[in-house]
């Protein structure tokens, strides 16, 4: 168990929908990432937090978004929903967020299925 | 911009046997660090090792090490005495150390790996 965690571990939407995945980073950890991973497209990295502000922007597409709350915990918002947008997508998380003797700890996953 | 080659899809070894898994990667950055996931039929990604590019020494953590060749640009994976818990996917991922990217992981495509009883 690497400390975070992840809801919904599944969901299945329809195409057009929007859906809200929740993290909560380890116990004193500042930064949360969300990566994306899909047959196509593999292992993406989408947008980083630190403390409550973005950090950093990968490829996330424009109807997504995410934040990260007072309380550390983030969530990625994925509106208008398309096929391709199943996949698996994770949150990691780390203490400062690029600090030389950093590790990402990565949460269990939402599996999303889009029909 | 950073990217990583995986050039093995799959990789099988036998049970007690030794398995190097092959990882590349392009960067114009001097300083930078290195890592390796695994991630099982579970789909949790596990940290299996990191290696720091101003570090010459290659990292080991019990049956696993690294290869670590700078001017190659070379990271390979080797796994001794191959368990059955080894199957997995194994993905290479690098990481800057400070600026825009703030840490963002780059992954390579992942290797398959068997472990055959």
């Amino acid at each position: 168990d690497s400390g975070v965690t992840q809801t919904p571990k599944h969901l299945i939407t329809a195409t057009g929908q929007r859906v809200t995945l929740r993290c909560s980073p380890r116990s004193g950890d500042l930064s949360v990432y969300w990566y994306q991973q899909s047959l196509d497209q593999g292992l993406q990295f989408l947008i980083q937090y630190y403390n409550g502000e973005e950090r950093a922007k990968g490829n996330i597409l424009e109807r997504f978004s995410a934040q990260q709350f007072p309380d550390l915990h983030s969530e990625l918002n994925l509106s208008s929903l398309e096929l391709g947008d199943s996949a698996l997508y994770f949150c990691a998380s780390s203490v400062v967020g690029g600090g030389p003797a950093e590790t990402q700890y990565f949460g269990p996953g939402t599996r999303l299925l889009v029909l | 911009a950073q990217t990583v080659t995986q050039s093995q899809p799959e990789m099988s070894v036998q049970e007690a046997e030794t398995v190097t898994l092959s990882c590349t990667y392009d960067t114009s950055e001097s300083d930078y660090y290195l890592f390796w996931y695994k991630q099982p039929p579970s789909r949790q990604m596990i940290l299996v090792i990191r290696q720091e590019a101003y570090k010459q020494q290659n990292a080991t953590e019990n049956r696993f090490s690294v290869n670590f060749q700078k001017a190659a640009k070379s990271f390979s994976l080797k796994i001794s005495d191959s368990q059955l818990g080894d199957a997995a996917m194994y993905f290479c991922a690098y990481r800057s150390p400070a600026g825009t990217s703030y840490g963002k992981l780059t992954f390579g495509q992942g290797t398959i790996l068997t472990v055959h009883p």
